[in-house]
């Protein structure tokens, strides 16, 4: 019930193409939802969150798209880079305790030149 | 935003060893989270440190294992004890301001 399945496991994009990946759970307590990023020999970094009252939010080229009854929520980059070459992590989180992430089990994405 | 400070960056450590993590942050928050990364895999909740209270665990970590101190609304410390090859992982501080943020994480390997 606390789990969180994200995918796919690895993507490969374009440049300039748009790069989705999905995020899928359980708990419906669960109301915050975080997408980050992390390059090799980093921390993650947040990269943009949503919380249920909401369907999408859209921060520069990331948007993420909320679909509660489905208990589904999607990462879409657009324009992707190769710089945006990284792992994508999506989370959930319940309540006030906002860091005790219950995080997916990430997305390779490749954005060739 | 939170600018979180972690310390070693990394580290190479023999086996039976213990290391201590610190991690410093730079406004007061209520919670710290302590998380493993292992090579290659996602991120793993190790511990909640609460400031003035013992922190709590997550199915699979012990406090023996994992000693974690909390002293002050800026700063915390976990140890990881008697470490073994398996013990080999990133460790990343998390704090949560209205949104959650971690710090650089600290590189380990056990030999």
């Amino acid at each position: 019930q606390q789990q969180v399945k994200q995918s796919p496991q690895s993507l490969i994009v374009q440049k300039g193409g748009i790069s989705i990946i999905n995020c899928a759970y359980e708990n419906t307590a669960f109301d915050y939802f975080p997408w980050y990023q992390q390059f090799p020999g980093k921390g993650p970094a947040l990269l943009i969150a949503i919380r249920p009252d909401v369907s999408e939010k859209k921060e520069g080229r990331f948007t993420i798209s909320f679909n509660k009854s489905a208990k589904q929520f999607s990462l879409h980059i657009m324009d992707s880079q190769p710089g945006d070459s990284a792992t994508y992590f999506c989370a959930a989180s319940m309540g006030t305790s906002g860091s005790r992430l219950t995080f997916g089990e990430g997305t390779q994405l490749t954005v060739n030149p | 935003s939170a600018v979180i400070s972690q310390k070693p960056s990394r580290d190479i450590c023999q086996r039976g060893t213990s290391l201590t993590i610190q991690c410093q942050v730079d406004s007061q928050v209520t919670m710290m989270f302590w998380y493993r990364q292992q090579p290659g895999q996602s991120l793993t909740l190790i511990a909640t440190a609460n400031q003035g209270s013992e922190a709590t665990y997550e199915s699979g970590f012990v406090i023996d294992k994992f000693p974690i101190s909390r002293p002050n609304l800026t700063f915390s410390t976990l140890t990881v004890s008697n470490m073994s090859p398996e013990d080999s992982s990133i460790y990343l501080c998390s704090v949560y301001t209205g949104l959650a943020f971690f710090g650089q994480g600290t590189r380990l390997t056990v030999v």
